[in-house]
């Protein structure tokens, strides 16, 4: 069975550009995550879905950073317009439900120069 | 929020050597999880392990929910077991929090 996949791997793009992330989670997970990794540090939680509901964002900054996740299935993170500082690692993870066992994808490394 | 501490930090160990990593947390949590960040940054399952003991070849972890903390083996290391081993509670019944990491190097 695959696991979490993620795309692209690795991103680089200028500063005020926009950016997208996909992510395709296990078949069946109705949680989906997706977290946000700096060097040297764990990764922190940027949004929760539950099926295509978006029960956790608090820690989103809406100014530039929206997420979809359309038929509760795949889901899109998106940066608009993309600041030096986001630069950093993007993980999607999901699990059955929440409290259950989660599963993460290889991530997206981005860098903005 | 919950604070999630691991120790140490960072470890060396010789290969073959065994090793303790140690979780600690500050609320109660509904699970725990260990995974391994290998260098190439893909975070691994290890043990989903809200409490009592499991073993899986040379690792092997346990929680006590009670004391709130959880331990992570690792026996006769190997040079592929090295990178940052994270723990992460489900607290709250909202997102997974992770600890700070251990980072792992072990040397032939």
């Amino acid at each position: 069975e695959a696991g979490v996949v993620q795309s692209p791997r690795y991103k680089i793009i200028e500063k005020k550009q926009p950016v997208a992330f996909w992510c395709n989670p296990i078949s069946g997970h109705n949680t989906l995550y997706w977290y946000l990794q700096n060097l040297g540090q764990g990764p922190e939680l940027l949004i929760r879905y539950e099926n295509e509901e978006a029960v956790d964002d608090s820690q989103l900054p809406k100014d530039r950073f929206s997420a979809e996740r359309l038929k509760g299935v795949d889901s899109t993170l998106k940066i608009q317009p993309a600041e030096l500082g986001d630069s950093a690692v993007y993980l999607c993870a999901s699990s059955f439900s929440r409290n259950t066992e989660a599963f993460f994808g290889q991530g997206t490394r981005l860098t903005v120069v | 929020g919950i604070q999630v501490e691991q120790s140490p930090p960072d470890l060396i160990l010789q290969e073959g050597a065994n090793s303790t990593l140690r979780c600690n947390f500050s609320d109660s949590v509904n699970n725990l999880q260990w995974f391994h960040q290998n260098p190439w940054g893909q975070l691994i399952n290890l043990f989903y392990i809200p409490s009592g003991t499991k073993q899986n070849g040379r690792l092997s972890a346990t929680t006590v929910a009670t004391e709130r903390y959880s331990l992570l083996y690792i026996s006769s290391s190997q040079t592929t077991d090295s990178g940052v081993y994270f723990c992460a509670v489900y607290w709250a019944g909202n997102q997974f929090y992770f600890g700070t990491g251990t980072s792992l190097t072990v040397i032939p």
